[in-house]
C-alpha cells in the first residue's frame, strides 16, 4: 500500500541531544513537509521541499535541520537549539502545488 | 500571506443532530481551501477540498463544505452527527504554491449519546 510512515511513533530523549525522526514516502510525491503540532496551535510548517536536494524553512524553522538525499525520504533533525522540542511532528507530502497533503501517523517527541 | 480562523476550539453536539464548524478564510489571491480530520495520536486525513469549481463540496463520511466568497468561509456541515464523528477538525488554505499551506488552529468535536 502506498503512503506515509513515519518513525518511531513515540521518542524519548533528554535535553542537550539532538535526534532524527524519520519519514518515508512511496507515493512518488515531489513535495514533502514537517509541521509541528503543540495543543491549540494547529500545524505550523517548520520545513518544505518541493524536490530533490533542495528544501526551504518554514516558519519555525530555529532548532531544527532536514535533509532531502532521495525522492522518497525526508528526515528531520531536532537539535540541541530547539527551545522547547517536546511536540507532535507530522511529515506529509504532496504531489505538487496546489494539491492536497497526505500525511503520516506523527511522531510524538518527549524531552525530558 | 494566506491564513485560516476556526471559530470555536470545541464543539459539542448530540448524536444525530447538526454539525457546524466555522472556517473563515484570508488570502488575497483565489484560494484552495481543505477541511482535515485527525483522531487522536493520528495523522490528518482529508475530508474535502475546494479548488474553484462548484462552490458546495462534499467529502467522506456525509460532510459537506460550502465556499462563500462574500463572506470568506468554508464551514463544515453534516446533518447527522454520529459517534465516530469525535475528533479534532482543520481547516486549511493554499495560495498558490503549496508551500503556503496554512492550518487553522483546530476544532475538537465532541459527540454525546
Amino acid at each position: 500500500d502506498g503512503g506515509i510512515t513515519q518513525s518511531p511513533k513515540y521518542l524519548f530523549r533528554k535535553e542537550g541531544q539532538n535526534v532524527t525522526l524519520s519519514c518515508e514516502q512511496n507515493l512518488n510525491h515531489d513535495a514533502m513537509y514537517w509541521y509541528r503540532q503543540d495543543p491549540g496551535q494547529g500545524l505550523r510548517l517548520i520545513y518544505y521541499s518541493q524536490i530533490v536536494n533542495d528544501f526551504q524553512k518554514g516558519d519555525i524553522a530555529e532548532g531544527y535541520s532536514v535533509s532531502r538525499e532521495k525522492k522518497e525520504s525526508f528526515p528531520l533533525t531536532v537539535t540541541s537549539a530547539q527551545k522547547n522540542p517536546t511536540a507532535f511532528y507530522l511529515c506529509a507530502s504532496s504531489i505538487g502545488y496546489l494539491t492536497e497533503a497526505f500525511f503520516g501517523q506523527g511522531t510524538r517527541l518527549t524531552v525530558v | 500571506a494566506q491564513s485560516v480562523t476556526q471559530l470555536g476550539s470545541h464543539v459539542s453536539v448530540s448524536e444525530g443532530a447538526l454539525v457546524l464548524l466555522r472556517c473563515n478564510y484570508s488570502s488575497s489571491v483565489p484560494p484552495y481551501l481543505f477541511w482535515y480530520v485527525q483522531y487522536p495520536n493520528q495523522g490528518l486525513q482529508l475530508l474535502l477540498k475546494y479548488t474553484s469549481a462548484a462552490t458546495l463540496v462534499k467529502g467522506i463520511n456525509g460532510f459537506e463544505a460550502e465556499f462563500k466568497k462574500s463572506e470568506t468561509s468554508f464551514h463544515l456541515t453534516k446533518p447527522s452527527a454520529h459517534m465516530s464523528d469525535a475528533a479534532e477538525y482543520f481547516c486549511a488554505v493554499s495560495g498558490r504554491n503549496n508551500n503556503d499551506m496554512r492550518f487553522g488552529a483546530g476544532t475538537r468535536l465532541t459527540v454525546k449519546p
